[in-house]
């Protein structure tokens, strides 16, 4: 199993539409959890942090499962700047610290 | 406040010579990554910087990679006798403590060897 596995996509969503992705990750001992976005020829860009009790911001929503060891993405009412990639990315610190970032789901909003 | 920055933006160099890519972090931020990206490719590590700890180079590829950060502040990535796979965007990032905290990117710097 990967480390960190993300469904590469392109998922292609019409305007308005609620999108969800997940992002399983293999260490039970990883600590904090992020999604990032990434737009064609730039750089990442932080869009939540993931925490235990779920948080939302705005038509994002972000959540933990650590049962099942995956976070999830919810983008409800998809607008066309919503177009990018997404990240996902697992931090744990043990003996030693590591950060894996997922190689990222393609979202397509169409007007 | 001032985000990451890097430079050069764009470099394009020979096959065989040396180059240094250079990354100022966020100020007071005491973690410091690089990464590099291909085209249409994931984010690979290559290094990790905390504090006054010893770096994390688990990521670098081979020998020919080295980073240094002076001060706690400033990072250079210097590659020796670039090949054309070495060729690819090169992203640094800072964050305020450890990996724990939420990384802040650079623009990056788009490496081309020819």
């Amino acid at each position: 199993r990967k480390e960190v596995e993300q469904d590469p996509g392109p998922f292609n969503v019409p305007e308005g539409a609620t999108v969800a992705f997940n992002c399983t990750y293999s260490n039970s001992a990883s600590q904090s959890f992020f999604w990032y976005r990434q737009d064609c020829r730039k750089e990442p860009k932080l869009l939540m942090s993931v925490y235990s009790s779920g948080n939302e911001d705005g038509r994002f929503t972000a959540q933990l499962n650590r049962a099942s060891q995956y976070i999830s993405l919810l983008i409800r009412d998809s607008k066309l700047s919503d177009s990018a990639t997404y990240l996902c990315v697992v931090n744990t610190m043990n003996r030693d610290d590591k950060i894996i970032f997922g190689k990222g789901t393609r979202l397509h909003i169409l007007p | 406040g001032a985000g990451v920055s890097q430079s050069p933006s764009n470099k394009v160099t020979e096959k065989g010579k040396d180059v240094e890519l250079r990354c100022d972090p966020i100020s007071g931020h005491t973690a410091l990554y690089w990464y590099r990206q291909s085209l249409g490719q994931g984010l690979e590590f290559l290094i990790y910087f905390q504090g006054n700890s010893a770096p994390d180079k688990s990521g670098l590829p081979s020998d020919r990679f080295s980073a240094e950060r002076t001060g706690g502040s400033v990072s250079t990535l210097t590659i020796q006798r670039t090949q054309q796979e070495d060729s690819a965007v090169y992203l640094c990032a800072s964050s305020p403590l450890s990996i724990t905290y939420e990384q802040y990117f650079g623009p990056g710097t788009r490496l081309t060897v020819t």
